[in-house]
């Protein structure tokens, strides 16, 4: 079935410390990956898309088909990431768009 | 501008009243999908649509119905509402054929089921 993991609901850590949001998925095929953000009395927002392969605020994530993952990193977390992260799979075979459990970062100065 | 909006955007219900969301978009998307925001589930698909008379399942379609009559809406509807349905929605919309653009969201509606 079509499944996203993000293992960790909480993820704190201080200001200019790295961060990686893990992101598993299980369906293979040919995957679209996405991370969402929803930051505070914000709308839900795409933050990046894995065939962009662009650095948003700062963020990256890379695509591993072989460990079936879709990290989300920064080098050096600021106070202004914190927010809730959600990872997406999009499907064509499936046709459907399903997403993770969400990890809230906490950005602690 | 255009936008996507929800409405209501709080709602309070009994159990077993028929509740109905509305969803309504004006960038002319063909794409329209809702969603629920649960704490440990995250967010979880309940109906999606590609196209005016176009409606499929999600993961959690139980007790959820959808239709779409026009390119603009796409309301959902609590058919006998429950407990279990106590939680915030989201609507969305894109404009890429399939699961695979990038979603626009509504500011959600959050529904209290008592």
């Amino acid at each position: 079935a079509q499944r996203v993991t993000q293992p960790e609901k909480l993820l704190s850590v201080f200001k200019g410390a790295p961060v990686e949001l893990k992101c598993n998925y299980s369906y293979s095929g040919s995957p679209e990956l996405f991370w969402y953000v929803q930051y505070s009395r914000q709308r839900l927002q795409l933050l990046l898309r894995h065939i962009s392969r662009e650095s948003i605020k700062g963020f990256t994530a890379d695509l591993n088909k072989g460990e079936t993952s879709f990290h989300l990193k920064k080098p050096f977390a600021q106070e202004e990431d914190s927010a809730m992260y959600y990872c997406a799979h999009g499907s064509s075979n499936t046709g459907k768009l399903i997403f993770g459990q969400g990890t809230t970062l906490q950005v602690k100065p | 501008d255009a936008e996507i909006t929800q409405s209501p955007r709080h709602k309070i219900t009994e159990t077993g009243r028929q509740v109905t969301l509305a969803c309504h978009q004006t960038w002319n998307h063909n794409n329209m999908f809702w969603y629920r925001q649960d704490l440990g589930h995250g967010l979880r698909l309940i109906h999606y649509s590609y196209g005016v008379q176009d409606t499929n399942k999600g993961e959690v379609s139980d007790g959820y119905s959808v239709s779409r009559s026009n390119t603009e809406d796409l309301p959902l509807t609590l058919e006998s509402a429950a407990s279990s349905q106590t939680s915030v929605y989201f609507c969305a919309s894109s404009d890429v054929a399939g699961p695979t653009g990038e979603l626009f969201f509504g500011e959600g509606s959050r529904l209290t089921v008592l």
